[in-house]
């Protein structure tokens, strides 16, 4: 079965700094996509990458996206406070995704 | 903002009562799912929903377990005679028939089994 691992299990970073996050999985995927979770909240879809790309950007969110080392890496720009959560990997196909391990991003202001 | 809408936010429940765990996905969606996070876990794979139907379901998705979308917009999770690793975040997720775009989740139903 597909597994995902991200690294570092956690982050902490002063405001302004940027945050790299790193997502490896095992098997092929149509797409990859991140999510942040605030402590004990829900998941907010925050990026999508097909697996045809190899970089995407959405405001300060840059994805990268090398599926043949079956890895993709997130960047934060110039944090906030309120970047502050836990941010998971999703992989997969259209019938279901797997989610990585997270990276738990800590912002002090 | 279309928006996932599950309740209750937060369910107590004795070990061995049944429970129902219910998520209005966004109206426009066709696809479902369920996830579920154990505290400080990652967040599982349940079991996907299309065209009245699962399409898939993991091995947590047992016969303790069962969906349903029972009027064309609200999609339930029922847990028959809850245990008390049962306990955990449950997320109802929904997206679009479109290829590559993400899933909308909902903010959650905490199941607390005593």
């Amino acid at each position: 079965s597909q597994q995902g691992e991200e690294d570092p299990q956690a982050l902490s970073i002063q405001e302004g700094e940027n945050a790299t996050m790193n997502c490896s999985y095992k098997t092929s995927i149509n797409n990859l996509q991140w999510y942040r979770q605030n402590s004990g909240r829900g998941l907010v879809h925050l990026i999508l990458i097909r697996s045809n790309e190899r970089e995407k950007h959405s405001g300060r969110l840059r994805v990268t996206l090398d599926t043949s080392k079956k890895s993709s890496s997130l960047l934060i720009t110039a944090s906030r406070a309120a970047d502050t959560a836990s941010y998971f990997c999703a992989f997969g196909g259209y019938q279901k995704v797997t989610f990585g391990t997270g990276t738990k991003l800590q912002v002090i202001p | 903002e279309p928006e996932v809408t599950q309740t209750p936010s937060h369910q107590v429940t004795q070990m061995g009562q049944e429970v129902i765990l219910r998520c209005v996905p966004i109206s426009n969606h066709l696809y479902f799912y369920w996830y579920r996070q154990i505290l400080g876990q990652k967040v599982e794979f349940l079991v996907s929903f299309y065209n009245n139907e699962i399409s898939e379901k993991s091995e947590i998705f047992d016969d303790q377990f069962s969906v349903e979308r029972p009027d064309g917009s609200n999609f339930t999770l029922k847990i028959r005679s809850t245990k008390l690793e049962d306990s955990a975040m449950y997320f109802c997720a929904s997206r679009t028939g479109i290829l590559n775009y993400g899933y909308t989740f909902g903010s959650g139903t905490r199941l607390t089994v005593v």
